[in-house]
């Protein structure tokens, strides 16, 4: 199965300020998605990259919130924007492919836990 | 369109006691069904999944059945342990394939020794 780390894994940041969250596959993958999971909630789908276009956002969600960036396909940034305590949540990143390979399966990253002040 | 309809959480248990926890799906065709797990300040991981009807997926002792007469997958444990307290999410993957999966809200277990 595809190994996915996170940088960072967690972060205590200011209001107002931004934070740029890193997903790194061992293996290219087509499509990888970014989840948030809110305090006892269940995971939400932010949007989902494709590497070399623009990432397909879910609706609530908006491109000056969450940009994503998609370099390669191995890796993909998050970035939350002009934080404010509600974006206080762990936010995930997913892969449904492995070595190039679409599998039913999504596997997903240890998550990083952030905390806005 | 697509979801997934998990019992609410949270649940106790005493070491040693038999687990269920419903999940109900609907969907169009015959999607994939999941159970991950997610244990105390953890990212999620798979637990097991079944790809068609009748399918058993297990790990760990647990166990859930894909039954498409019920549109129910079930989680099943015999015998739980302390350390299988953590959050359980049911999930499905749509037929259509390349789509995200589709969660419920999640269920907490806490299993006391």
């Amino acid at each position: 199965s595809a190994v996915i780390s996170q940088k960072p894994s967690r972060d205590i940041c200011q209001r107002g300020t931004s934070l740029t969250i890193q997903c790194q596959v061992d293996s290219q993958v087509t499509m990888m998605f970014w989840y948030r999971q809110q305090p006892g909630q269940s995971l939400t789908l932010i949007a989902t990259a494709n590497q070399g276009s623009e990432a397909t956002y879910e609706s609530g969600f908006v491109i000056d919130k969450f940009p994503i960036s998609r370099p390669n396909l191995t890796f993909s940034t998050l970035t939350v924007s002009n934080m404010s305590p509600e974006d206080s949540s762990i936010y995930l990143c997913s892969v449904d492919s492995y070595k190039g390979t679409y599998t039913d399966t999504q596997y997903f990253g240890p998550g990083t836990r952030l905390t806005v002040l | 369109g697509n979801s997934v309809t998990q019992m609410e959480g949270p649940v106790t248990l005493s070491e040693e006691a038999f687990l269920t926890i419903n999940c109900t799906y609907t969907a169009t065709g015959y999607p994939s069904l999941f159970w991950y797990v997610q244990y105390p300040g953890e990212g999620l991981q798979l637990l097991l999944k079944a790809t068609k009807a009748d399918d058993k997926g297990s790990n760990k002792g647990f166990e859930a059945t894909y039954r498409k007469e019920t549109t129910s997958f079930h989680l099943e444990k015999g015998s739980v342990q302390v350390s299988d307290s953590a959050v359980y999410f049911c999930a499905l993957s749509p037929p259509s394939g390349n789509t995200p999966l589709v969660f419920g809200k999640g269920t907490r277990l806490s299993v006391i020794a």
